[in-house]
């Protein structure tokens, strides 16, 4: 199975301020015929389900704001809100859809300072 | 838009099942695998397993063989998670979604539904 693992497991951050979500996977989710990482950031607030933010590791969802975005390659994983929003706070969690079991991080919560 | 919409909240027993409905509403059903997620009080996500309805195959993790069974009915928009043999540690809030890209057996879940509270008490 990968293991995701995902740091901080919690980043409180300031209104306006960035903030960066690691997730690394225990092996590469780059899937060598068509170089694309298999790689999805999720946002999920208290009661609701997760929301989809980005895919492919760097593709942003319609309608999901600018101030997100997702990077890197291979094993190693970074999803950046640039300035923070009060309705930013959640936890976030990384999943890769390389092989089977589809595996999850453990969830970053992001929260204001 | 495609909504889907899950069944209400149960209370089992130890050693019983549970089936949890989803269904599919304002979108094309068949043609989309739909996964289903586990989140236990606190806790992070957990992967099931998926079925693709217009084929009626369903895959499961291995963690959860011989005790869940993914169906779907295609003619009622409608998949089912059942999960037998229940313990304590499987009271969670039971989650179906959407596998993106279409025509994928896996992929990200995109949306999902609301989710379904399964309780396992004596």
């Amino acid at each position: 199975d990968i293991v995701m693992t995902q740091s901080p497991d919690s980043l409180p951050v300031s209104l306006g301020e960035r903030a960066t979500i690691n997730c690394k996977s225990s092996q590469s989710v780059l899937h060598g015929s068509n170089k694309r990482n298999y790689l999805v950031w999720y946002q999920q607030k208290p009661g609701q389900p997760p929301k989809l933010l980005i895919y492919w590791a760097s593709t942003r969802e319609s309608g999901v704001p600018d101030r997100f975005s997702g990077s890197g390659s291979g094993t190693d994983f970074t999803l950046t809100i640039s300035s923070l929003q009060a309705e930013d706070v959640a936890v976030y969690y990384c999943q890769q859809y390389y092989s089977t079991p589809l595996t999850f991080g453990g969830g970053t919560r992001v929260e204001i300072k | 838009q495609v909504q889907l919409v899950q069944s209400g909240a149960e209370v089992k027993k130890p050693g019983s099942s549970v089936k949890v409905s989803c269904k599919a509403s304002g979108g094309t059903f068949s043609n989309y695998a739909i996964t289903w997620v586990r989140q236990a009080p606190g806790q992070g996500l957990e992967w099931m397993g998926v079925i693709f309805p217009i084929l009626h195959t369903a895959n499961y993790a291995q963690k959860f063989q011989g005790r869940v069974t993914i169906t779907a009915d295609g003619s009622m928009s409608t998949a089912y998670m059942e999960l037998s043999s229940l313990r304590y540690e499987d009271t969670a809030v039971y989650y179906c979604a959407r596998t993106c890209p279409l025509g994928e057996e896996y992929g990200w879940f995109d949306p999902w539904g609301q989710g379904t509270l399964v309780t396992v008490s004596s």
